[in-house]
């Protein structure tokens, strides 16, 4: 029982480049999150998706989308990058109802240059 | 939407003393109020939550206050060990942690042996 998988761990993106940052759970959880960590910042949310077929925009969408593939599966995807965007990225699941709390990936720690 | 305050930003403590942690809310509505717990180079993990039908609720040396009339709940740490070294998160959520969490700036904290 893995949990929730993000990869990659490290990447090094030049300004203007794309990327997809992959995330998986197998807690058959219905809710999924990608949130972004700066210091002294916490954690703000890009975009979450309360079911598979469903996205939402939270607090910091500009510059990114997202997919939600399937129940299991939720990328976020970085279209023109900036250095800007330097930053931690975590994804995480939830199960509403369940009030287990989200359950985090290991995070990408993505450098723009 | 919701903002969450988080203070102190950073806290010293002697190994063996009390750490407290201060948040506060601001949408009347939020009813989901968790803790997550960031070791260095790892991924948030909850360690407590509280809902807003109760006052108070403890897990060993953790424990977590909820006052909804001022809007602010805190996280207490009694008999403090190193291993309690790391950043600590409070959130807040309406729907019983149903809806997307907005997380506080987080607060460094430090046993000192």
């Amino acid at each position: 029982n893995a949990g929730v998988t993000q990869t990659p761990k490290f990447q090094v993106l030049k300004t203007g480049q794309s990327m997809t940052l992959q995330c998986a759970q197998d807690m058959n959880h219905n809710s999924m999150y990608w949130y972004r960590q700066d210091p002294g910042m916490g954690l703000r949310l890009i975009y979450y998706s309360a079911s598979e077929g469903t996205t939402d925009k939270g607090e910091v969408p500009n510059g990114y989308n997202v997919s939600r593939l399937n129940k299991r599966e939720f990328s976020l995807r970085l279209e023109s990058a900036a250095p800007s965007q330097t930053s931690v990225y975590f994804c995480a699941s939830s199960e509403p109802d369940r009030n287990y709390g989200y359950t985090f990936g290991s995070g990408t720690r993505l450098t723009v240059v | 939407g919701e903002n969450v305050e988080q203070h102190p930003s950073t806290l010293s403590v002697q190994e063996g003393d009390s750490a407290v942690i201060k948040c506060t809310y601001s949408d009347s509505a939020s009813n989901y109020f968790p803790w997550y717990k960031q070791e260095l180079g790892k991924r948030p993990q909850l360690i407590i939550d509280i809902r807003s039908n109760v006052g108070e609720k403890k897990d060993q040396r953790i424990a977590v206050t909820l006052n909804k009339t001022a809007k602010h709940f805190s996280l207490h740490i009694t008999e403090t060990q190193p291993e309690d070294s790391a950043v600590y998160f409070c959130a807040a959520s309406t729907d019983f942690g149903n809806e997307k969490l907005t997380f506080g700036t987080g607060t460094r904290l430090t046993i000192i042996p």
